[in-house]
């Protein structure tokens, strides 16, 4: 089976730094995406990850460890839109390509 | 990037009725996904909607419920046949770039059964 973790909740302040963890245990594993999404909204494409190591964006990076089954998002110099769900989803390949989604991480940034 | 648009964008349906979702993507597309978001949780994958052939379907999810085409690669339709209350959430639409390195999601549509 097909299992992606990540903590359900997190709470942060405004100008801090975050980072939100994600494990998962797949087969056929083929890269490794994370997701914005605010309430109400379709989710919006932050990052992607297929080699071992840091991508960074801006305000955002992704880190991947294919061999500890490891990612985390680091979200730096917090503001008030960031209080959203950020969904950590792989790419399993199994006959075709397809996006399985973890369960989600609910953060919210205080002032 | 890819622009996907899907139709309704809401709707309020009866116990027993179907309602069939589009999804239309402003550029040819290999890979389209209907997924599904009840509230307060992440999204489910439910099928993988090929072109010029059945639906490839996840566990839980079956052709009699959520019938699904694909007759060309910018275009897609999801039926959520013989609906109950259980059936109200989030249905969305996805699909992936050329290189498989983005995937996008339309707007979604949000489907309340009474």
């Amino acid at each position: 089976g097909q299992n992606i973790d990540q903590p359900t909740e997190m709470t942060a302040t405004e100008g801090a730094i975050v980072q939100i963890n994600c494990t998962y245990q797949t087969s056929g594993f083929n890269g490794l995406f994370w997701y914005q999404q605010h309430a109400g909204e379709a989710p919006t494409f932050l990052s992607y990850n297929v080699l071992d190591g840091l991508e960074e964006k801006g305000r955002f990076s992704s880190f991947l460890s294919r061999s500890k089954g490891y990612s985390y998002l680091l979200l730096k110099e917090l503001q008030m839109k960031d209080s959203a769900s950020y969904l950590c989803a792989v790419i399993v390949s199994y006959n075709t390509d397809k996006l399985i989604f973890g369960t989600g991480t609910r953060l919210q940034v205080f002032p | 990037s890819a622009v996907i648009s899907q139709k309704p964008s809401r709707d309020i349906c009866q116990r027993g009725t179907s309602l069939t979702i589009q999804c239309q993507v402003d550029s040819q597309v290999t890979m389209m996904f209907w997924y599904r978001q009840q509230p307060g949780q992440s999204l489910t994958l439910i099928a993988t909607a090929n072109q010029g052939s059945e639906a490839t379907y996840e566990s839980g999810f079956v052709i009699d419920k959520f019938p699904i085409s694909r007759p060309n690669l910018t275009f897609s339709t999801l039926t959520v046949s013989n609906m109950s209350p259980e059936d109200s959430s989030i249905y969305l639409c996805s699909s992936t770039n050329r290189g498989g390195e983005t995937q996008y999601f339309g707007p979604g549509t949000r489907l309340l059964v009474l």
